[in-house]
Order: structure tokens, then C-alpha cells, then sequence
């Protein structure tokens, strides 16, 4: 079956635009996730939905990142006045149900790879 | 708080030589661990937890709760497991917390033919 979209697959930005990138979960995926992948790095969380309702954005760097997945499907992550430091991959991943002991796997989307200017 | 720590960003074996890639955690409640495997152009994507105690592709890794650690083992490499590999933890943090991976930074894995 389908996994884990992401668009666009790649994303040049100039220093200042804002920018949305999108996902696409698993259908009947319950929990979504975000994650920023910095060169070099591991991925690193950013935010966590459970259907629509955004339980955790502890890992947001700044309130230029917002994310929203107003009918539990898709998700969209938005970044305003783009810098040089959002360079990074970002990923999505979602998982069947809300997790915990180890009964979920989070399956991954390719990510999108935004280039700031 | 937890962290993963991948020691090696780099390590190279030859073909039919053992593998052992690295991982340790520091976490004050009860983990759960994995090994994430990104193919070269490809997704991340699960090779095993710790929960499973399962073998795949060969490799096995088993939690050590006293050395905090979650080591990859394969007894004889192979090309293709050439690979970014990356040791992640999950944790549930108060009673509506999120079940957000914790990634290391990956060791890549070269096996020289």
C-alpha cells in the first residue's frame, strides 16, 4: 500500500518567504509526527498530532514554525521568514495508533529538503 | 530529558567481517528502543526493536538496562547492509505525553567488499 507522502520533494527558499510543506500519513494513521534533520544529524522532533489535535509542539525551535492537521489526515508544516538555519530535511511519520509500550512503528515519508538562500 | 549517543559517525568492515554499531541512551524511565535504517536514496525505516528480541537481516541488538546501552550485531557483514544507521528511543514523558522518537546521530556503515 501507500506510505508516507511528502511535498514537494525539495524546497528553495529565499531568506524571508514562508514556506508550507505537506504531508500525506497513512490512511487511517491515528499519530503524526515531524521531525528536522539538520546535515549530519539524526532527526530531531519538532511536533506530534493525535487525529487533529496537535498534542505536543515542545520541539518547534521558534513560533515562525506552525503545523496544523485540521481534519486528522493531512498535515501541513509552515515556516515563516525563512532563515538560514531552517536548512534542513523535514520529515513526517505516522503511526497506526497512540503508541506507547512499543506497539507502534513510526513509518517515515522521504522528506522534503528545504534550502534557505 | 533523553539522549542517544552513537559514538562512531563512521564505521568500516570488510565482507564476512562481524559488525558491531554502538548505542547508548540516557533515559530515567523505562525505554523503548530501535534501530532505523536509511538505504542509500531511500526512507528511513525500522530494522528492529527491542521489544521484538527479534532477528532481522541478520542483525540482533539487545537492551542492557545496566549499561544504558542497545548495540547493533551482525555476525558476518554484507554489501548491502552498507547504510546510515541510527539508534532511537521512545519515551512516554507524564501521563498525555507524545511518543516522539529521540534519534543519535547515525554511524554509517561502510563494508568493503
Amino acid at each position: 500500500g501507500a506510505g508516507v507522502s511528502q511535498s514537494p520533494r525539495y524546497k528553495v527558499a529565499k531568506r524571508g518567504q514562508d514556506v508550507a510543506l505537506r504531508c500525506d500519513p497513512i490512511s487511517g494513521h491515528v499519530s503524526l509526527f515531524w521531525y528536522q534533520q539538520a546535515l549530519g544529524q539524526g532527526p530531531e522532533f519538532l511536533t506530534y498530532f493525535q487525529n487533529e489535535a496537535q498534542l505536543d509542539k515542545s520541539g518547534l525551535p521558534s513560533d515562525r514554525f506552525f503545523a496544523e492537521r485540521p481534519e486528522g489526515s493531512v498535515s501541513t508544516l509552515k515556516i515563516q521568514r525563512t532563515q538560514q538555519e531552517d536548512s534542513a530535511v523535514y520529515l513526517c511519520a505516522s503511526s497506526r495508533t497512540r503508541g506507547g509500550s512499543g506497539k507502534n512503528i513510526q513509518y517515515f515519508g522521504a522528506g522534503t529538503r528545504l534550502s534557505v538562500l | 530529558a533523553q539522549r542517544v549517543t552513537q559514538p562512531e559517525k563512521l564505521l568500516s568492515v570488510f565482507k564476512g567481517a562481524p559488525v558491531e554499531l554502538k548505542c547508548n541512551y540516557s533515559y530515567s524511565g523505562s525505554p523503548e528502543l530501535f534501530w532505523y535504517v536509511q538505504y542509500s536514496r531511500q526512507r528511513l525505516q525500522l530494522l528492529l526493536r527491542h521489544i521484538s528480541r527479534e532477528s532481522i537481516k541478520g542483525f540482533t541488538a539487545d537492551l542492557n538496562k545496566g549499561e544504558t546501552s542497545f548495540h547493533l550485531k551482525k555476525p558476518f557483514a554484507q554489501e548491502e547492509d552498507s547504510a546510515m544507521y541510527y539508534c532511537a528511543l521512545s519515551a512516554l514523558e507524564g501521563g498525555a505525553g507524545s511518543y516522539q522518537l529521540t534519534f543519535g546521530k547515525g554511524t554509517k556503515l561502510s563494508v568493503i567488499p
